[in-house]
């Protein structure tokens, strides 16, 4: 199984600020990495797919990157609705299977 | 645009059978591919299985002796069934459309979610 594992677990900023949130991999995925934006009640919404791509809606200051093991996600400038947790999600697709990462808890400073 | 709902008994015993149906509306289930994911209260989220249109499924090896999941395409319903659940199957319950951007893609739209508690 491919262990995804995100790091912080905590990122504390101020809104303005610019994340960056780290995801890697246990052995390579290639491309097949997406990211998740959950807040309190609600389910995950896509951000990133195929590791660089957005989603339809996601606002452009939210971008990723990276290739094989080693994946970002970066918010140029952090809005006050951006304070969430975030899961980065891969996949291999014969036969299919997908894991997620832990986690990054992102909040206000 | 697609929208799914997930739908079946909040409260389970111990033992039992969950199941579990997501009701997809504003599109075909018959176009796309479907996952069922879980989240336990205050953990990450766990994927359970894939169900494609034609019927093949693939499920998470960990999970694999206590699933089963189906399609109904005359009812544009697919279901879960995870069987001799535990309190270590409560969760909230996601399902969600799967393959958004091609074979690279993630899931989108996602369920609201239904919480399933395992209890006596």
């Amino acid at each position: 199984e491919i262990v995804l594992t995100q790091s912080p677990a905590t990122l504390s900023l101020s809104p303005g600020e610019r994340a960056t949130l780290s995801c890697r991999a246990s052995q390579s995925v290639s491309t097949y990495l997406a990211w998740y934006q959950q807040k309190p009640g609600q389910a995950p919404r896509l951000l990133i797919y195929d590791a660089s791509n957005r989603a339809t809606g996601i606002p452009a200051r939210f971008s990723g990157s990276g290739s094989g093991t080693d994946f970002t996600l970066t918010i140029s400038s952090l809005e006050p609705e951006d304070f969430a947790v975030y899961y980065c999600q891969q996949r291999t697709n014969w036969p299919p299977r997908v894991t997620f990462g832990q986690g990054t808890r992102l909040e206000i400073k | 645009q697609v929208q799914l709902q997930e739908s079946g008994p909040g409260l389970v015993k111990p033992s039992e059978t969950l199941a579990l149906t997501c009701t997809v509306s504003g599109g075909s289930i018959s176009s796309n591919y479907w996952s069922w994911i879980r989240q336990p209260p205050g953990k990450g989220l766990e994927w359970i299985g894939i169900i494609y249109y034609s019927g093949s499924t693939y499920y998470n090896p960990s999970l694999r002796s206590r699933v089963t999941t189906s399609v109904d395409t005359s009812k544009n319903q697919f279901s879960l069934k995870l069987r001799s659940v535990t309190a270590a199957d409560t969760a909230m319950y996601y399902c969600a459309r799967d393959g958004y951007g091609g074979d690279a893609g993630g899931f989108d739209p996602w369920g609201q979610g239904i919480l399933v508690t395992v209890s006596s």
